[in-house]
């Protein structure tokens, strides 16, 4: 059971956006942490993908956005391509436990 | 750039202790957060701990009696000892470099680990 809540996979077709809800707590992202999101292609290393809830670092399309409301956050990708095709971790600090937490992943499948 | 690279054994015996070291390579190890995560096989991550470059550390609760952090800034390097392994602790164990924000920017490739006897 992952500290921050992810639905395990979301789908959509080429040029179709979709979004990824990361829903977290008091302790976490309602208490003012940011969130950050990693993208996952099968085989490699995490990539981070949104830092502070709504800044890409640089080389990341600007069809990767992320926001954040309360206790929750958002990571929304327009124009879908076949090589988004990976899974999607949230990520915050949590101030109960005194450290980051993940969200337990959203495996994204380019129809 | 700065690069991470994930050493250590493959294969571990249950009881033992598993030992890891991530070198920093392109960039200075000096003033920033460094960190270890880990992924299951087929799970999501789970963030073990950090260690600042000055030796200070902090460790997941849920690991902390068995988690040991180190820091070699002489030699651009820091470690990871997970004591009493269990096949629970069979993951690709991955190295980052945490920013002030929490944010894990840079990640080594990451090392899989299996505990078996």
């Amino acid at each position: 059971q992952s500290v921050l809540t992810q639905p395990p996979s979301v789908s959509g077709a080429p040029g179709q956006r979709v979004s990824i809800s990361c829903t977290g707590s008091s302790s976490n992202i309602g208490a003012g942490y940011d969130v950050h999101w990693y993208q996952q292609l099968p085989g490699t290393a995490p990539k981070l993908l949104i830092y502070a809830n709504t800044n890409r670092p640089s080389g990341v399309p600007d069809r990767f956005s992320g926001s954040k409301s309360g206790t929750s956050a958002s990571l929304a990708i327009t124009g879908l391509q076949a090589e988004d095709e990976a899974d999607y971790y949230c990520q915050s600090y949590d101030s109960s436990l005194s450290g980051s937490v993940f969200g337990g992943g959203t495996k994204l499948t380019v129809l | 750039q700065v690069q991470l690279q994930e050493s250590g054994p493959g294969l571990v015996k249950p009881s033992e202790t598993l030992s890891l070291t991530c070198t920093v390579s392109g960039g200075s190890i000096r003033s920033y957060y460094w960190s270890w995560i880990r992924q299951s096989p087929g799970k999501g991550l789970e963030y073990i701990g950090y260690v600042y470059y000055s030796g200070s550390t902090s460790y997941n609760p849920s690991l902390k009696s068995r988690v040991t952090l180190s820091v070699d800034a002489s030699k651009n390097q820091f470690s990871l000892k997970l004591s009493s392994v269990t096949a629970a602790d069979t993951a690709v164990y991955y190295c980052a470099r945490e920013r002030g924000i929490k944010a894990f920017d840079i990640w080594g490739h990451g090392t899989m680990v299996t505990v078996s006897s």
